[in-house]
This record gives structure tokens, sequence and C-alpha cells, in this order.
């Protein structure tokens, strides 16, 4: 079956560090792949997507590239800030068996993030 | 104001009760989702609806029930808490038109004692 697997946490940088938290999947098909993050105390946002093999998605200085010969989506940020802590979720969008469209998203354990000053 | 609500925010009950959560969302989306979140275990799908006529089982939909009462509105119940149900509850909608991005309200924090 589709699955996720990420890098395991928490992740300790100092504050202007750079960021890599691994990512791959595996899935039949065509998936669209996610990072959310996850701010103490609240729901689930999305960071960034990308919807085919070597799409770059970006955002809030974040990127990842959709790596379909190593079915991975690394999330990279060159310069961390203390704003940036939390937990980070990679996902992929199982594609539906009828009609191409999209179904339920699969999610890795997550990664916790601390940033210190 | 927030596109997908959750009631309560925080509940504290016992053993045995019978506990009703809601989510209700403005996005006009078709597709909504129960999810459930522990420590180190990510999220695990409870239950997921693609229209107000079509309720499926999750990952993990043992001891819970559904009920989608409208398009906007997605209600999880545990008939019989017990203290293993100790959880953060997410619910998520979707747009089938697209391309499987879901989001998210800001989630129910549950402890049965």
């Amino acid at each position: 079956g589709n699955s996720v697997t990420q890098m395991e946490g928490p992740v300790t940088l100092s504050e202007e560090a750079f960021l890599t938290i691994n990512c791959t999947y595996t899935a039949t098909g065509y998936p669209s792949l996610f990072w959310y993050v996850q701010y103490p105390g609240e729901g689930l946002q999305l960071l960034l997507k990308a919807t085919k093999a070597d799409d770059k998605g970006s955002n809030k200085g974040f990127e990842a590239t959709y790596r379909k010969e190593t079915t991975s989506f690394h999330l990279e940020k060159g310069s961390v800030q203390v704003s940036d802590s939390a937990v980070y979720f990679c996902a992929l969008s199982e594609e539906m068996n009828y009609g191409g469209s999209q179904g339920n998203l699969i999610f890795g354990k997550g990664t916790k993030l601390s940033v210190k000053p | 104001d927030a596109d997908v609500t959750q009631t309560p925010r925080n509940r504290i009950t016992k053993t045995g009760k019978r506990i009703m959560l809601e989510c209700s969302q403005t996005k006009g989306h078709d597709r909504m989702y129960w999810y459930r979140q522990d420590p180190g275990l990510g999220l695990r799908l409870i239950y997921y609806s693609f229209d107000v006529k079509d309720i499926n089982k999750g990952e993990i939909s043992d001891g819970y029930s559904v009920s989608r009462q409208a398009q906007a509105k997605f209600s999880l119940s545990l008939e019989s808490a017990i203290p293993n149900q100790t959880a953060l509850y997410f619910c998520a909608t979707s747009d089938f038109r697209g391309i499987g991005e879901q989001f998210f309200g800001p989630g129910t924090r549950l402890t049965v004692l």
C-alpha cells in the first residue's frame, strides 16, 4: 500500500542554520505531495505542494522538489528562524482507481523542529 | 472567520460516557474527514465522507461513529468513551475537483478519565 516515511525527530537547530527534513514515499500512480506544518496548539496548515515529477513547491522560504526517480520530497530551508519551531508532516494524496481524482491523504509521523536563538 | 470550525475545543469526560465532536465548514467542500493525532503516531484517519450519502471507515474506526448531517457538517461520536481514546481530534475538508489538498480545523483535545 501507499506510505510515507519521514525522518524522526526531534530536530534542534540554531537560528539561521540550514534545515533538511527527509521524506520518501511509496505509491502507485501519480500522487500529489504535500508538506503541512503544525504550530504549537494549532491545527495543520498546508506549507507547500507539488503535483508532478520535478515540480518544486515553495512557501515562506521553504522548498521541496518532487523527485520521482528517488521517490522523495525533502523539505529544505536555507536559514531557519525561531518562529519556524513546529511539527512538520509530509503527505501524499492517493490517486483514486476511477476517474483519476485524488483520494485520501497518507501522512508521515511528523518531525518536530525546535529552533534556538 | 475560520473556514473549518470544531466544537468543543477541549473536553474532559469519564469512561463510559457518550460524547460528540462537531465540525462545520464554510468552504463549500464536499469531502470531510476525521483524524486522530497521538504523540509519535502522526495522524490516523477515523472516518471520511465524500458526500452526504457516502461515509467510509478509515484506518481506526472501531469505537467511533459519524454522521454527515449536511454538506457543511460532519460529527464524530464516541458511543462509550475509554481512556485510550484520549487524543487530539482533527476535522478536515477537501474539494473533489482539487489535487487532494485538505484544510484542517483547529482540533479538539479530548481527555477520557
